[in-house]
């Protein structure tokens, strides 16, 4: 089985500081990782993915994310926070057998102008 | 392609009363998935169908609660009878192959008074 933690439920930044959302998984096998956003009354949009190859991944909206397995992390950053960032993001495991994903608790960013 | 269309989009009926919610998968998928998601609980997957069937339904709260996909373009998530600690939204994802990517639709928001 896999699990998922986002540390802190909540982060602010001011606009254009650095991003840094955690996420931490586990996972007995080799995981694919996942982050989502989802703005207010939308559904979760894909950002980013791991899958295989190279632990540096680059997304939309200038987010990327480093899957570092001796640390079972897959954080997200980004360099300057934006206003239009302001929204609730989601970490995501799955194996590569599996079809579902496992989600954290989510991380609500606010950006202070 | 339209994405994955969940209808209605926003719902409000009484206590005890029947619910039918509606989805409609991306064109050639063949993974669906229920999710509900509420303050309290975050996002919790509901049940999992592969090629219209269903795989795992653990997470489906009560027997209240049913799912069905008669084929690969519809799903309904039923509510019967329902109360008012089923209000949350209720998304519905789908996916193909590996890695198992989300997509999610726009939800469905559940108000039961």
């Amino acid at each position: 089985a896999q699990s998922v933690t986002q540390l802190g439920s909540h982060v602010s930044v001011s606009e254009g500081a650095l991003v840094l959302l955690r996420c931490n998984y586990s996972s007995s096998v080799p995981p694919y990782l996942f982050w989502y956003v989802q703005y207010p009354n939308q559904g979760l949009q894909l950002l980013l993915k791991y899958t295989t190859g190279a632990t540096l991944v680059k997304g939309i909206n200038g987010f990327e994310a480093e899957f570092k397995k001796s640390e079972t992390s897959f954080h997200l950053t980004k360099p300057s926070a934006h206003m239009s960032d302001a929204a609730e993001y989601f970490c995501a495991v799955t194996t590569h057998a599996g079809n579902m994903l496992t989600f954290g608790g989510g991380t609500r960013l606010m950006v202070k102008p | 392609d339209a994405g994955v269309i969940q209808s209605p989009r926003h719902e409000v009926t009484e206590m005890g009363q029947e619910v039918t919610l509606r989805c409609k998968p991306i064109s050639g998928h063949n993974s669906l998935f229920w999710y509900r998601q509420t303050m309290m609980r975050g996002l919790e997957l509901l049940i999992y169908f592969n090629n219209n069937v269903p795989i795992d339904d653990s997470g489906m709260p009560e027997d209240r609660f049913s799912a069905k996909m008669p084929n690969a373009s519809f799903s309904t998530l039923k509510i019967q009878p329902s109360e008012p600690r089923d209000s949350a939204v209720y998304f519905c994802a789908s996916s193909l192959g590996r890695p198992p990517e989300a997509f999610f639709g726009q939800g469905t928001r559940l108000t039961v008074v």
